[in-house]
Parts: structure tokens; sequence; C-alpha cells
């Protein structure tokens, strides 16, 4: 069955540069999330989108904008990298629908980004 | 305090042991519950996922929800070493659609 695609699934990058990371969410999905995990820690939500709109908003720095193409795909676009942006980001989707489903998340690879 | 609070562990359980993994939640607001697996740098797995009273069952997972108590369970039976991993609970609060994740518990099954 088809998962969510992430990439790339590894990224470095230097203080102050950007970096965009890219979800490709399962087909018939329309909702987006993503979400940043440090070591250690449980995952924290950042952002969501669902039919190309933002539909909530977490703990999302302001350098950080993100997303939601025609095709349902989502990008995390994120600039003046700090150290402390190192990080798995991962994303995930859900469908729409009735019945309580459409809560269940499914999660993409993720892709690590360690800033230096 | 957090939301949702689960003990981080480690819990050691022999192999061929029932594991029990608990997670207590404080909005009773909550109405969709979830248990993830995550091995170390990957991603949360959706193991089960429950929103009433009782018992629900899949294979050698189940889980038991009691809102009244606000706790949510995950047992897994004949636990293999293939089950050693942090344990996320989730919960869904529908009045802003967002998951609330518990810190996990890290399980390990001893062979």
């Amino acid at each position: 069955a088809a998962g969510v695609i992430q990439s790339p699934r590894h990224l470095i990058k230097e203080k102050r540069e950007t970096a965009t990371l890219k979800c490709y969410p399962i087909p018939r999905h329309d909702t987006v999330y993503w979400y940043q995990q440090g070591p250690g820690q449980d995952p924290q939500f950042l952002i969501s989108f669902y039919e190309k709109m933002q539909s909530d908003k977490g703990s999302i720095p302001d350098r950080f904008s993100a997303q939601q193409f025609s095709d349902y795909h989502s990008e995390l676009n994120m600039s003046s990298l700090e150290l402390g942006d190192s990080a798995l980001y991962f994303c995930a989707s859900s469908p729409s629908g009735e019945g309580g489903l459409w809560n269940e998340q499914f999660f993409g690879p993720g892709t690590r980004l360690t800033v230096l | 305090q957090k939301e949702v609070e689960q003990n981080s562990g480690p819990l050691s359980v022999p192999e061929g042991a029932i594991a029990s993994l608990n997670c207590t939640y404080s909005d009773r607001g909550s109405q969709s519950f979830f248990w993830y697996r995550q091995y170390s740098g990957k991603s949360p797995e959706l193991i089960m996922f429950i929103y009433s009273n009782g018992d629900k069952e899949d294979g050698r997972f189940t889980a038991q929800l009691n809102k009244a108590s606000q706790y949510v369970s995950l047992l897994i039976r004949d636990s293999q070493p293939s089950d050693s991993a942090t344990y996320l609970c989730a919960v869904m609060v529908y009045s802003n659609y967002q998951l609330i994740w518990g810190a996990g518990t890290k399980l390990i099954i001893k062979p």
C-alpha cells in the first residue's frame, strides 16, 4: 500500500541557511500535518493543512512557513536555521470522512535535519 | 502537567509475557485515542485506535479505554523482542482536531 513520502530523508545545513522539506501524502488523503521531534521527545505539532488551507497551527517558529499545493503535497520552508532546529521532521496524512476515522494519522519516514 | 501522561519506563517484560502500557489524559473532551509504536530514529507507526469505552482487540494487541477514569491502556500478549520500542499514546480532542501526545513509554522485551 502507498505510504507517506518525504524528501529528502537526510539534510545537512549550516546556521542561517534555508531548507525545504517535502511531503507527499497517501493518495486521497487531504489533510497533512507537520511534526518536529527532538531526541527523546514526543512529536511536537507544527502546522496542518486541510484541502490546501491551513487548518491549525502549533509551535511553529515564525522562521518556518508551509503550504499545501493543488496536488495535496506539502512543503515546509525553514529559514535562518539555528542549531536547535536539528531534529526529525515528520509529515503525517489523514483522510477526511465520517466515523472519526479521519483522525488517524499515518506518518512518513521523516527527514533528519542536521544544522551545523 | 502534560495533558497526556505516560510512564517513561523503560518497562522490561520477559518474552512471551503480557506487556501492559498505560496512559492517562486530562481533557474530558477527548474522544479519539491512539497508540503508536516508534522504533529509534523511525517514524511513529499506528498500532491501535479506540473511540468507545471497553476493549478492542487486534491480534496480539488489546486497547482498553475507560473514559470515566480517563485512562487508556495497551496490552501486548505473547511479547516478542521485535515489540521492543517506544509506545506513544495520542489523544484527539475534537474541538481543535490536534493530536496531543504523551512522552512515550520505552518497552524492552527480554529474550
